[in-house]
């Protein structure tokens, strides 16, 4: 089946520091790719849409400056977390549809990156 | 959006059928209803999808009413693995991003006991 593979699995980083997750899908092309965070004991949110060689679509209440969103290639989208803050620390999880026909779609998602920051 | 509804957790003995609600009243003609699982700390796993008709895979069975406003999400042979929380989604258009998005609930936490 289809793979969205996410790196790192987890990271720890000083604040004020960046920190850069990648989502790639192994063996299909994404037009669009998704951002989530999850805090603890919490659901999925959606922060942003990434489609392939344009600007991201931020949800309201979400930083674009913040969260940096790169989707250069139909296989890579990257997550850039800039002067990153305690506050920051959560489980980042990217998906991307694969597409066909209408309805039978479904997002893959990656196994998510749990950032803490220090 | 068409939101969804579900009990925020449910008890079931290894073994039996697992049987999860989800309500989605809202719900409109052409909105395909999808369920997706999450297992402590991993990304959430994408399990079977409808739209008019019941729906059977190698994981799971839907079952949706007739007027569409409800669905039920059977796993036949419930084991410990399947401890989880399974989120009902239906699935939207957001003009904005020109794409199909998932918007997660609160889910069910699904507990299979031995």
């Amino acid at each position: 089946g289809a793979v969205v593979s996410q790196h790192p699995s987890r990271v720890i980083c000083k604040s004020g520091t960046s920190v850069k997750i990648e989502c790639r899908s192994l063996d299909f092309q994404a037009t669009t790719m998704f951002w989530y965070r999850q805090f603890p004991k919490q659901s999925l949110m959606l922060m942003a849409t990434s489609n392939e060689g344009s600007k991201a679509t931020y949800e309201q209440g979400v930083e674009k400056d913040k969260f940096l969103i790169n989707h250069a290639s139909l296989t890579l989208s990257t997550l850039t977390v800039t002067s990153a803050h305690p506050e920051d620390s959560s489980f980042y999880i990217c998906s991307a549809y694969r597409p066909r026909w209408p309805g039978t779609d479904e997002a893959f998602f990656g196994q998510g990156t749990r950032l803490t920051v220090v | 959006d068409a939101k969804t509804t579900q009990p925020p957790s449910m008890d079931c003995a290894e073994g039996r059928a697992a049987n999860l609600p989800c309500n989605h009243s809202t719900i409109s003609g052409n909105e395909y209803v999808y369920w997706y699982r999450q297992i402590h700390s991993q990304g959430p796993q994408y399990i079977i999808h409808g739209l008019k008709n019941n729906e059977t895979n190698e994981m799971a069975s839907l079952i949706i009413t007739e007027d569409r406003k409800s669905s039920t999400l059977i796993l036949p042979h419930a084991t410990l693995r399947d401890t989880a929380v399974y989120y009902c989604i239906v699935r939207v258009l957001n003009s904005g991003a020109g794409s199909y998005q998932l918007t997660f609930g609160k889910g069910t936490k699904l507990s299979v006991i031995p």
